[in-house]
């Protein structure tokens, strides 16, 4: 079973910084990777889905990263602003093209004015 | 440009009350499921549907039925509620292939 791991599980950085949050998983043999980002109280808002055969998906200041190799995406955020406090989660499906997504336990940002 | 719609937003019940949370799409999506989010647990997988009437297990399936009559709908019911049941539930759909998953604002239910 894929299992998804996200470190850390807080990260607090100051306005304007560039920053990486890390995904980990067991079985390389993913079929894609989806990044979302939860508010606090609300759903969860799609943000990247990047394919097995992509290395990177990018949307706007957001930059994804995959490396099905070494187990590993990361989700790349250039010059942080307040509006991106979050919690991010990564989540792949449990295994082939399983409907299953298997989520990692998030990571809570927060980005201080 | 609905996307995932559940209903409703807050709920509470009394240990035994049964009740249905609603969760509609509009994308003619074939794939959905049911998630808890509990703190220190993540999301999980309640049940799924891979198309009209067609519905399996999850990973914690216990209290919980569904079924799919149409391919927009997809019911969750709790028969007799329990206070484990007390989570935020949230509702998601898919297309086919290697696509992109959607999911629904959630529901906050408390079971007393």
């Amino acid at each position: 079973k894929q299992e998804v791991t996200q470190i850390p599980a807080a990260l607090s950085v100051p306005e304007g910084e560039n920053l990486v949050l890390n995904c980990s998983f067991t079985d390389s043999a993913i079929y894609n990777l989806q990044w979302f980002r939860q508010d606090p109280g609300k759903g969860l808002t799609s943000l990247l889905l990047i394919q097995s055969s992509q290395r990177e998906q990018t949307s706007g200041r957001l930059n994804a990263s995959l490396d099905k190799s070494s187990g590993r995406s990361t989700l790349y955020i250039a010059a942080s602003q307040p509006g991106d406090s979050a919690t991010y989660l990564c989540a792949i499906p449990d295994r082939g093209g399983s409907e299953k997504l298997v989520f990692g336990k998030g990571t809570k940002l927060t980005v201080n004015p | 440009n609905a996307g995932v719609t559940q209903t409703p937003k807050f709920q509470v019940l009394k240990t035994g009350q049964s009740m249905t949370l609603q969760c509609a799409q509009d994308m003619n999506h074939e794939y959905m499921s049911w998630y808890r989010q509990d703190p220190g647990m993540g999301l999980r997988l309640i049940h799924y549907s891979v198309g009209a009437g067609i519905t399996d297990q999850g990973e914690v399936p216990n209290g919980y039925n569904v079924s799919r009559s149409t391919t927009e709908d997809f019911p969750l019911r709790l028969l007799s509620a329990a206070p484990s049941q007390t989570s935020v539930y949230f509702c998601a759909s898919k297309g086919t292939g290697r696509a992109e998953a959607f999911f629904g604002q959630g529901t906050r239910l408390t079971v007393v």
